[in-house]
């Protein structure tokens, strides 16, 4: 059981907007930052989002994220095949003195 | 440019002690980051272990903090993982990472390959 929820799966045609959800508490996404990574197959995680709606540089601005209370989402727009992969949300969690992070949602390409 | 390399046994008997190191390159880690390890269970999502600064602070997960040591070698450069009294639950693919300049940040920026340890009975 993670202390970030998301849901487990989310699907979407070629050029279609995508959002991927990520629920917590105060004790993490509310009063700290949202930070999200994208695992390609059989592929290390790489940072995608960081400080809630942050890009590093070289990830397309198609990937965005958003914070409201202790919830945050990504969105992916203009879908493409290419961005089938895991989606992790991730936060500091301040009763934990720890880092959290949500289960993971699998990212289907149709 | 960073890089980040695992290395260590990849089958440890029940019971023991996992051991793995991270090499750094490109970078030293005695500047200014943290440095910290995750894993993943085969099929299933990302656990943090801890992390370590090099002022010596760690930071661990609750759940595996009896069990786990983290520490660094300035000199070479690397900084390793200790998980003692393993079980086949500790089966993972292990990645360390560099944390970020803040703990309290989750900016996991630089990201070994990983790591695949299997606990064997």
């Amino acid at each position: 059981q993670s202390v970030l929820t998301q849901p487990p799966s989310a699907s979407g045609t070629p050029g279609q907007r995508v959002t991927i959800s990520c629920s917590g508490s105060s004790s993490n996404i509310e009063n700290n930052y949202v930070y999200w990574y994208q695992q390609l197959p059989g592929m290390a995680p790489k940072l995608l989002i960081y400080s809630n709606n942050q890009r590093p540089s070289g990830v397309p601005d198609r990937f965005s994220s958003s914070k409201s209370g202790a919830s945050a989402s990504l969105a992916i727009s203009g879908l493409r095949s290419e961005d089938e992969a895991d989606y992790y949300c991730a936060a500091w969690d301040d009763s934990l003195s720890g880092v959290v992070f949500g289960g993971g949602t699998q990212l289907t390409v149709l | 440019q960073v890089q980040l390399q695992e290395s260590g046994p990849g089958l440890v008997k029940a019971s023991e002690t996992l051991s793995l190191t991270c090499a750094v390159s490109g970078y030293p880690i005695s500047r200014g980051y943290y440095w910290g390890w995750i894993r993943q269970p085969p099929g299933k999502g990302l656990e943090w272990i801890g992390t370590i600064y090099h002022s010596g602070s760690t930071f661990y997960n609750p759940s595996l903090k009896s069990r786990v040591t983290i520490s660094m070698d300035t000199s070479k450069n690397q900084f390793s993982l200790s998980l003692s009294s393993v079980t086949a639950a500790d089966t993972a693919v292990y990645y360390c990472v560099r944390h970020g300049t803040v703990v309290t940040t989750v900016r996991f920026d630089c990201w070994g390959q990983g790591i695949l340890v299997t606990v064997s009975s």
